[in-house]
């Protein structure tokens, strides 16, 4: 059955590390995006690609960086220039166009040690 | 700046009744409207949806209602369940802009 998958569930961060996060969705949808949700905030807008091998930041796109090679896979990649990253990261996809639903991963918790 | 602000971040409701949460939002382009459900730990599930061209949609139990000169929209829940005790966020689009932008969320609890 059709969906989005994050991985891993938890994932420690040692300071000066760089960790990737990653989004598999099999729906066939063209856009993907991440989100990072803090306690007491929405989610807020990390990158999102709307095509192949091209991608768009968001709203706190510093310290994060993201490929797009496959359209079913949209890795994100913390990087040590990201001061805070304890967060809830979540992946979204949908098909381009208006009013397209967008549909959520699982989630992935980030912790840092 | 904060487009789209959910001022209530929680709200007890008992089981039966009517639950309202309640979503404002500064950008007149908005043009398409969402709530979402989210249970901690998990992704956010989508809810329901609202084009700039209605005021009312209604599936089910859920019926949202928007009010675009006074920028607000609402989702009533009729009747409450506990199930129904999770996360919403309200969020927000211009069509053809992909992105979307959320509210803080409201908690919702629904006490037996």
């Amino acid at each position: 059955d059709g969906g989005i998958t994050q991985s891993p569930k938890y994932l420690f961060r040692k300071e000066g590390q760089n960790v990737t996060l990653s989004c598999e969705q099999n729906l066939n949808h063209d856009a993907m995006y991440w989100y990072r949700q803090d306690p007491g905030q929405g989610l807020r807008l990390i990158y999102y690609s709307q095509i192949v091998n091209d991608f768009q930041k968001g709203d706190i796109a510093e310290g994060y960086s993201v490929s797009r090679e496959k359209k079913e896979s949209f890795p994100l990649t913390v990087t040590s220039a990201q001061k805070n990253p304890t967060a809830f990261y979540l992946c979204a996809s949908n098909n381009r166009g208006p009013g397209e639903t967008q549909y959520f991963g699982p989630g992935t918790r980030l912790l840092v040690l | 700046d904060q487009q789209v602000k959910q001022n209530s971040p929680s709200l007890s409701v008992q089981e039966g009744r009517i639950s309202i949460l309640n979503c404002d939002y500064t950008n007149s382009m908005f043009d398409y409207f969402l709530w979402y459900k989210k249970y901690p730990a998990e992704g956010p599930t989508f809810l329901i949806s609202i084009s700039s061209i209605k005021d009312k949609n209604e599936d089910g139990r859920f019926t949202v209602f928007l009010n675009k000169s006074a920028k607000h929209l609402s989702l009533h829940i009729v009747p409450s369940q506990p199930g129904d005790s999770a996360v919403y966020f309200c969020a927000a689009s211009i069509q053809g802009a992909q992105k979307l932008v959320f509210g803080q969320g409201t908690r919702l609890t629904i006490n037996p």
